[in-house]
C-alpha cells in the first residue's frame, strides 16, 4: 500500500503564475482533505470532500483556490494567480468516512512562490 | 471557535529522562484529542487518540477536561522518539482537526 500520493514534491514558480497540486488518496477512502501547513504552523484545513462533493470550502480562498475530485478519487487543488504568500506545504490526507476514522496524510507538496 | 495551544516550539531532554509534551484546548463542546507525529522526512502520521485510552511507543495522554489540556507522556525517552509532535482537536459534526503548532522535541543521547 503506498498510502496517499501527492505530486509533484516541490515546485517553485513565480508570482501570478498558476500551479496545480495533485493527489491521490488510499484506495476505498471516501474522505479527501487538503491542508495548507505555513512554516512553524499546524496545518489548517482548506477543503474536505466526501466522495466527488466538497462539503466543507470555508477556509477555501475561493478568489484564486479552486479544487476539485472527479469521480471521486483524485483530486487537483489549484492557484491562479499565485502570490508570495502562497509558499507553504500542501498536504493531502485521506480516510474511510471523515467522521472518526484515522485521516492518512501525504508527503506533501512544498510550493515557493518567487 | 476551537483553538489548540502547544506552549513550546522547542523541547530537549536526554535520552531515559520523562518527556511531557503540553496540549491545552479551548472548545465548547465535547472534544476529541489526538497527538499527530511528523519523523524526519516522513509524512504526518497518528500518535494516539485519547477515546482509545492506549499507549503507542510508549506515549500516553490523559484527557483533563477540569484544566483543558492533553498533555503527550512519557516516562523514559528515547532517541528515536526525535520528532515534530502536533496535538490536534476534532469538533464539529464533521469532526474537523484544528492543529496546534507543533513542538519540536530533540531527545539527546
Amino acid at each position: 500500500e503506498a498510502g496517499v500520493v501527492q505530486s509533484p514534491r516541490y515546485k517553485i514558480i513565480e508570482k501570478k503564475q498558476p500551479v496545480a497540486f495533485w493527489c491521490n488518496p488510499i484506495s476505498g477512502h471516501n474522505t479527501l482533505y487538503w491542508y495548507l501547513q505555513n512554516l512553524g504552523q499546524g496545518p489548517e484545513l482548506l477543503i474536505r470532500y466526501e466522495n466527488e462533493e466538497a462539503v466543507d470550502d470555508s477556509q477555501l480562498p475561493k478568489d484564486r483556490f479552486s479544487a476539485e475530485r472527479l469521480k471521486g478519487v483524485d483530486s487537483t487543488l489549484k492557484i491562479q494567480p499565485a502570490e508570495l504568500g502562497d509558499s507553504a506545504v500542501y498536504l493531502c490526507a485521506s480516510s474511510q468516512t471523515g467522521t472518526t476514522d484515522t485521516q492518512y496524510f501525504g508527503p506533501g507538496t512544498r510550493l515557493t512562490v518567487l | 471557535a476551537q483553538r489548540v495551544t502547544q506552549p513550546e516550539k522547542l523541547l530537549s531532554v536526554f535520552k531515559g529522562a520523562p518527556v511531557e509534551l503540553k496540549c491545552n484546548y479551548s472548545y465548547s463542546g465535547s472534544p476529541e484529542l489526538f497527538w499527530y507525529v511528523q519523523y524526519s522526512r516522513q509524512r504526518l502520521q497518528l500518535l494516539l487518540r485519547h477515546i482509545s485510552r492506549e499507549s503507542i511507543k510508549g506515549f500516553t495522554a490523559d484527557l483533563n477536561k477540569g484544566e483543558t489540556s492533553f498533555h503527550l507522556k512519557k516516562p523514559f525517552a528515547q532517541e528515536e522518539d526525535s520528532a515534530m509532535y502536533y496535538c490536534a482537536l476534532a469538533s464539529g459534526s464533521a469532526r474537523q482537526l484544528t492543529f496546534g503548532s507543533g513542538t519540536q522535541l530533540t531527545v539527546l543521547p
